[in-house]
């Protein structure tokens, strides 16, 4: 099993949909999570972190689900400058690295 | 603002050959991550250090060495080229195991 699982998508909205992903993790040992977002051919940067309680950064939500072990992100009010694919990224307690989903993929078209 | 810088950008190798990417990070981060990307999979760590002088193995190392013998530098080195590792390799560093990683803009590797 994978350590961190993502629904490839894609996703294709329209401009000002809201749109919402999930991601799944195996360790339920894991304590850092993150959102990174990575445009075709460039690096990956990061979008937000995941708190416990949940977070908000502007027209993005990000969700923690302990007992379910997973992590979503919903982007309100969709932009055409939000097509990208998302990775979601969990931390491994044991070792001293990240492990990354595949990503999700959005576009949002006009 | 550097951040951190890959070079280089692009190399084509022909199957056996051997060379070494630079990463070079301004921010001094302990934690510097080398990974490779290949289409529909994830991020790979190939190796990783926790500080100057300091390597270890990540999921895919096999054919690759690191080193970090300075703490803004972390070189990753194909001993003799495959096929197989034609990808795209990313730099990465973190103040610490749980952070954010910043990364660099990405080296464009093919191996013919």
């Amino acid at each position: 099993r994978k350590e961190v699982e993502q629904d490839p998508g894609p996703f294709n909205v329209p401009e000002g949909a809201t749109v919402a992903f999930n991601c799944t993790y195996s360790n339920s040992a894991s304590q850092s999570f993150f959102w990174y977002r990575q445009d075709c051919r460039k690096e990956p940067k990061l979008l937000m972190s995941v708190y416990s309680s949940g977070n908000e950064d502007g027209r993005f939500t990000a969700q923690l689900n302990r007992a379910s072990q997973y992590i979503s992100l919903l982007i309100r009010d969709s932009k055409l400058s939000d097509s990208a694919t998302y990775l979601c990224v969990v931390n491994t307690l044991n070792d001293y690295k990240l492990s990354f989903g595949a990503g999700t993929t959005v576009t949002v078209r006009a | 603002n550097a951040g951190v810088t890959q070079t280089p950008k692009f190399r084509v190798l022909k199957t056996g050959q051997s060379m070494t990417l630079l990463c070079a990070q301004d921010m001094n981060h302990e934690y510097m991550y080398w990974y490779r990307q290949d289409p529909g999979m994830g991020l790979r760590l190939i190796h990783y250090s926790v500080g100057e002088g300091t390597t270890a193995k990540g999921e895919v190392p096999d054919g690759y060495n690191v080193s970090r013998l300075k703490k803004q530098n972390f070189l990753l080195g194909l001993e003799s080229a495959a096929p197989s590792q034609t990808s795209v390799y990313f730099c990465a560093s973190s103040t610490g195991p749980n952070q954010p990683q910043h990364f660099g803009d990405g080296t464009r590797l093919s191996i013919l």
